[in-house]
């Protein structure tokens, strides 16, 4: 499978703590991407790294791209209960627009 | 970015029977994107669907149980035939959209299927 892969499986935090989830693909990437899943239902796009690109920041998310690893880092700061939900990340690839996504992260943020 | 109208948002649909899913874009979109995501796990790309042309699908997946139909730039249904329980899963539609000087993509809200 060329799925990637994220650890933790899960993670528990205090509000006010900072999660960070780590990625990593086993294809060439052209970007690496970002998702946020709450509860099963629709994914929403957090945040896009480019290959050339090593961290990008966004509001109190955190980016990191490794391409001699291939692996990633998504850190989210200051974090929130709201912030529960699962993370996903997706390689998008050279000449194509599918994405292929990690297996993902569920956060849990206690208040 | 584009929005997504997907429904049904859940089902709960007999084994045999088949299910058909659609997804309303509010602009016109060249690409959209077919996914299933079984109970934990991941998102796994099932068929992409040009306007005009026949669904690419996924290996491991084949149009006799995913058939797919794209009509015009703004709209796609996705059908999952002849169901088993295996086929319980949410499945996702999504468009790619320009966010500035990125390339993200955008999500349906998710059908949840359950067959019994």
């Amino acid at each position: 499978s060329q799925q990637g892969e994220e650890d933790p499986q899960a993670l528990s935090i205090q509000e006010g703590e900072n999660a960070t989830m780590n990625c990593s693909y086993k294809t060439s990437i052209n970007n690496l991407q970002w998702y946020r899943q709450n509860s099963g239902r629709g994914l929403v796009h957090l945040i896009l790294i480019r290959s050339n690109e090593r961290e990008k920041h966004s509001g109190r998310l955190r980016v990191t791209l490794d391409t001699s690893k291939k692996s990633s880092s998504l850190l989210i700061t200051a974090s929130r209960a709201a912030d529960t939900a699962s993370y996903f990340c997706a390689g998008g690839r050279y000449n194509t627009d599918k994405l292929i996504f990690g297996t993902g992260t569920r956060l849990q943020v206690f208040p | 970015s584009a929005v997504i109208s997907q429904k049904p948002s859940r089902d709960i649909c007999q084994r045999g029977t088949s299910l058909t899913i659609q997804c309303q874009v509010d602009s016109q979109v060249t690409m959209m994107f077919w996914y299933r995501q079984q109970p934990g796990q991941s998102l796994t790309l099932i068929a992409t669907a040009n306007q005009g042309s026949e669904a690419t699908y996924e290996s491991g997946f084949v149009i006799d149980k995913f058939p797919i139909s794209r009509p015009n730039l703004t709209f796609s249904t996705l059908t999952v035939s002849n169901m088993s329980p295996e086929d319980s899963s949410i499945y996702l539609c999504s468009v790619g959209a320009r966010r500035g000087g990125d390339y993200g993509y955008t999500f349906g809200s998710g059908t949840r299927l359950t067959v019994v």
